[in-house]
């Protein structure tokens, strides 16, 4: 089967850099995905890493480790706004043509 | 915006009623996905549809019933369900079901759904 593992809860102040981590337990890993949701709203797409490695999009960055089955999300020059659910998903040839997510970690940003 | 509209936001049914979720993206993608979000719980893929056909069933209790009459259109037809039904039901679209690359999903903004 598959899993992945990240943090229920993490709170950082403004201006702040937080890093969420990932791990994950799949048969045929293909990549690993980000979301961020709101409250309230839809979830929707940060970031996507297939090969091992940074990839930077503006104040997000996501780190990728196949062989240590690991990812990351950075977030730096944290706004009160980035406050949100942040959702790591596998996609996996053993579990179909779908995305498998995690739990979601909830970022809280203080002033 | 993301380009998924879903009817309604919130609906509130008892176990013997018969409703139906819709969902329409504008976005000329060929993949629709249904996903179920209760709390606590991480995003529960329930239904994939490629070009009008079903592609996965995730193990769905038979009270929910999927339908996609075209690739813009996907509803989930509801009947008989129960208390722990009550979740977020969330609509997704995506460009295929290729594995390869992003393929990032667009998510409509979900159907809040309490079931007394």
């Amino acid at each position: 089967g598959q899993s992945l593992e990240q943090p229920s809860e993490v709170t950082a102040v403004e201006g702040a850099i937080v890093q969420i981590n990932c791990t994950y337990q799949t048969s045929g890993f293909y990549g690993l995905s980000w979301y961020q949701q709101h409250d309230g709203g839809a979830p929707t797409f940060l970031s996507y890493n297939a090969l091992d490695g940074l990839e930077e999009t503006g104040r997000f960055s996501s780190f990728l480790s196949r062989s240590d089955s690991y990812g990351y999300l950075l977030l730096q020059e944290l706004q009160m706004k980035d406050s949100a659910s942040y959702f790591c998903a596998v996609r996996d040839n053993q579990a179909g043509t779908a995305l498998i997510f995690g739990k979601g970690t909830t970022l809280s940003v203080s002033s | 915006e993301t380009g998924v509209t879903q009817t309604p936001r919130h609906l509130v049914m008892g176990m013997t009623n018969k409703k139906s979720l819709k969902c329409e993206q504008h976005l000329g993608h060929n993949a629709m996905y249904w996903y179920k979000q209760s709390a606590k719980k991480p995003l529960e893929l329930m239904f994939v549809y490629s070009l009008e056909e079903r592609v996965e069933n995730n193990s769905v209790p038979s009270r929910f019933s999927p339908e996609c009459p075209n690739s813009s259109h996907l509803f989930l037809h509801l009947h008989t369900l129960q208390p722990e039904d009550s979740a977020l039901y969330l609509c997704a679209s995506s460009q295929d079901v290729s594995l390869a690359g992003a393929n990032e999903q667009f998510f409509g903004p979900g159907t809040r759904l309490t079931v007394l």
